[in-house]
C-alpha cells in the first residue's frame, strides 16, 4: 500500500523568505504526485502535478525518485500563500484503487508579515 | 456552474441518530468521493463511486453507507451516529479515470456527534 508523509504539521516563515514544504512517499511502483491547497474559507483545490513540471503561483515541486520525495518550494513567500497544503499520490497500476488519491496529513503554512 | 455542493453545511447529532449527507455536482463527472478530515489525520477516503449505480469502500468505510442512484448525486449515510464520527466531511468529484487526480471538492459539512 502507498503512503504519503508530510513531517511538518505547521511551518511558519517570514514574508520574502524561501519556503519548502516537505513530502515523502512510499510506493512500490512509479507514482504520480500532486500538491493540493486549501486557503482559508475556500475549497481544497489542485495546485500542481509533477508531470506538468510547471510553476503555479510561484511554487514548484520536483519528484526525486531516489529520495522518494516531492517537496514544494517557493523562493519568496507571500502572505497570500498562508494555507493548508496536502501532498497526494496516485498509483499508476491498473485495477481497483488506481484512481484513488492518497493524501498526506497536511502542513499548515503561515507566512508572517 | 455551482460545481460540487454539499447539504447541510453544519449538523449536530446525538449518539445513535441517523442522517444523510447529500453531495451534488453539475459537471457531469463520472467519479465521486466522500472523505473525512480530522485534525492531524488529513483526508481519508470513506467511499467512492466510479459511475451511476456503483459504489466501493475506501480506507475508512465502517459506520457509513453510500448510494449513487443518479450520476449527479452521491449520498453518505450514517445509520447510528457515534462521537468518533465527529468530523468535517468533504465530497469530491473527478471527470473520469484519466483525470481522477483532479478532484473538485465541495465546501464541506461539519458534523458533531454528542
Amino acid at each position: 500500500a502507498q503512503r504519503v508523509t508530510q513531517p511538518e504539521k505547521l511551518l511558519s516563515v517570514f514574508k520574502g523568505a524561501p519556503v519548502e514544504l516537505k513530502c515523502n512517499y512510499s510506493y512500490s511502483g512509479s507514482p504520480e504526485l500532486f500538491w493540493y491547497v486549501q486557503y482559508s474559507r475556500q475549497r481544497l483545490q489542485l495546485l500542481l502535478r509533477h508531470i506538468s513540471r510547471e510553476s503555479i503561483k510561484g511554487f514548484t515541486a520536483d519528484l526525486n525518485k531516489g529520495e522518494t520525495s516531492f517537496h514544494l518550494k517557493k523562493p519568496f513567500a507571500q502572505e497570500e500563500d498562508s494555507a493548508m497544503y496536502y501532498c497526494a499520490l496516485l498509483p499508476t497500476y491498473s485495477g481497483a484503487g488506481s484512481y484513488q488519491l492518497t493524501f498526506g496529513k497536511g502542513t499548515k503554512l503561515s507566512v508572517i508579515p | 456552474n455551482a460545481g460540487v455542493t454539499q447539504t447541510p453545511k453544519f449538523r449536530v447529532l446525538k449518539t445513535g441518530q441517523s442522517m444523510t449527507l447529500l453531495c451534488a455536482q453539475d459537471m457531469n463527472h463520472e467519479y465521486m468521493y466522500w472523505y473525512r478530515q480530522d485534525p492531524g489525520m488529513g483526508l481519508r477516503l470513506i467511499h467512492y463511486s466510479v459511475g451511476e449505480g456503483t459504489t466501493a469502500k475506501g480506507e475508512v468505510p465502517d459506520g457509513y453507507n453510500v448510494s449513487r442512484l443518479k450520476k449527479q448525486n452521491f449520498l453518505l449515510g450514517l445509520e447510528s451516529a457515534a462521537p468518533s464520527q465527529t468530523s468535517v466531511y468533504f465530497c469530491a468529484s473527478s471527470k473520469d479515470r484519466a483525470r481522477s487526480y483532479e478532484q473538485y471538492f465541495g465546501p464541506g459539512t461539519r458534523l458533531t456527534v454528542t
